[in-house]
């Protein structure tokens, strides 16, 4: 069945920097496009940035823009997050999902469990 | 960016009720919107997607309706498990937007 595992959550002082990985299994990862969304404690889902399955076709929430990169390793069945100038907004579980499409979006099909980035000095 | 509102914000109901949760969109987003359905402390799931396609596993209880800015998720009788929040999103554009949530709480 599907796994999405998401690691490299915790916490960082404002302006700091993290990489969260989501590894994936029990699916042909390199067919399909892959997302982070981002939900803070008790409020609703934001989407974060997407990554088709090639890993050419990229985009980002305009709250992050310019600041998170997302991207894959086919060989190694990841998407990566990378967190730069975190700010205390970016306090949050992070979830990797699957999409239901290979280089455009669809639906968010599969979800992990999320892992936890808290920013605060 | 297109703005999801959802209504109503919280919704209560008893087991075997009908359910109407309803999502507009600040502009068209045709037939390209999604609900997820989230329990306490999980991650979400994949109701519905382009506006009235079940996803793998859902059940024909939860039909989804509407196109350009007016959808409704209808749960047809209400069981445990679908006490929860429900969420709408659509995929019409960049950046991609969520709805702030309707919570189905037992009556």
């Amino acid at each position: 069945q599907v796994q999405l595992v998401e690691s490299g959550g915790g916490v960082v002082q404002p302006g700091g920097s993290l990489r969260l990985s989501c590894a994936a299994s029990g699916f042909t990862f390199s067919r399909y496009a892959m997302h982070w969304v981002r939900q803070a404690p008790g409020k609703g889902l934001e989407w974060v940035a997407f990554i088709g399955d090639s890993g050419n076709n990229k985009n980002y929430g305009d709250s992050v823009k310019g600041r998170f990169t997302i991207s894959r390793d086919n060989s190694k069945n990841t998407v990566y997050l990378q967190m730069n100038s975190l700010r205390a907004e970016d306090t949050a579980v992070y979830y990797c999902a699957r999409d239901l499409a290979s280089s455009w979006v669809m639906g968010l099909d599969d979800w992990g469990q999320g892992t936890l980035v808290t920013v605060s000095s | 960016e297109i703005v999801l509102t959802q209504s109503p914000a919280t919704l209560s109901l008893s087991p075997g009720e009908r359910a109407t949760l309803s999502c507009r969109a600040s502009q068209s987003v045709n037939t390209y919107l999604a609900w997820y359905r989230q329990k306490l402390g999980q991650p979400p799931r994949l109701i519905i997607y382009d506006a009235f396609n079940r996803a793998t596993g859902i059940p024909a209880r939860f039909s989804g309706s509407g196109s350009g800015t007016d959808f409704t998720l209808t749960i047809s009788r209400l069981e445990p498990e679908d006490f929860a929040v429900y969420f709408c999103q659509h995929r019409v554009n960049w950046p991609i937007t969520f709805g702030q949530g309707t919570r189905l709480d037992i009556k």
